[in-house]
């Protein structure tokens, strides 16, 4: 069975410095990962997916994030946090070679950026 | 990127009454759409997966026949609340996939029962 677990519900950090998300997974097959950011009243907009192929994934608005099979973890980073980064953040796991609908949903990391 | 939408944004509506939410791929064809729904401040939780020409699987403990699901072209996906209830408010959120990449998601329905 897959699982995911975001290990923190919200994470602060002050404009301009380093954010971290972190995600800890457990998959019996390869599993596809992705981060997705719902912003608040919107839908959920895709930053990046990991899906066997490098496993340090670049996203969009400058967020990266590193598959690392050994830790079952693929963790969400960016070098410097902006206000609009502000959010609710969710990792998400699938099955490869299952049908794409079974995604699988972390709780969610709400992203708070101070001034 | 694909772009999925949805109609209404938001509903408020009278117990007893049914809801209906559109769900659409604007630009690729999707032969399967999901239907998740959101509490506050908590996780998607999958409902349904619906299948352009046939039945919707339900995942366990969704009441199919409340929660009605028609697929009926490769672009639309409807999903009705039955005699909806306050209980039934939530967000509901409807993706699209294709062959080439996850999940398109809508931005979504809050739904308000009263």
């Amino acid at each position: 069975a897959q699982s995911v677990t975001q290990l923190d519900s919200h994470v602060s950090v002050s404009e301009g410095t380093p954010v971290l998300l972190r995600c800890n997974y457990s998959s019996s097959y390869s599993p596809s990962l992705f981060w997705y950011v719902q912003h608040p009243n919107k839908g959920l907009q895709l930053l990046l997916k990991y899906t066997s192929a490098a496993t340090l994934v670049k996203g969009i608005n400058g967020f990266e994030a590193e598959f690392k099979k050994s830790e079952t973890s693929f963790h969400l980073t960016k070098p410097s946090a902006h206000m609009s980064d502000a959010a609710e953040y969710f990792c998400v796991v699938s099955d490869v070679g299952r049908s794409q609908g079974n995604l699988i949903f972390g709780k969610g990391t709400k992203l708070s950026v101070k001034p | 990127g694909a772009v999925v939408s949805q109609h209404p944004s938001r509903v408020i509506c009278k117990s007893g009454t049914s809801v209906k939410i559109e769900c659409r791929s604007l630009d690729f064809q999707a032969t399967t759409m999901f239907w998740y729904r959101q509490f506050p401040k908590q996780s998607l939780m999958l409902m349904a997966t619906s299948n352009e020409g046939s039945k919707a699987t339900y995942e366990q403990g969704v009441e199919k026949d409340k929660f009605l699901i028609n697929h009926a072209s490769l672009t639309l996906s409807t999903l009705t609340v039955t005699s909806a209830h306050p209980e039934d408010s939530s967000f509901y959120i409807c993706s699209a996939g294709d062959a080439r990449a996850p999940q398109y998601f809508g931005p979504g329905t809050r739904l308000l029962v009263l």
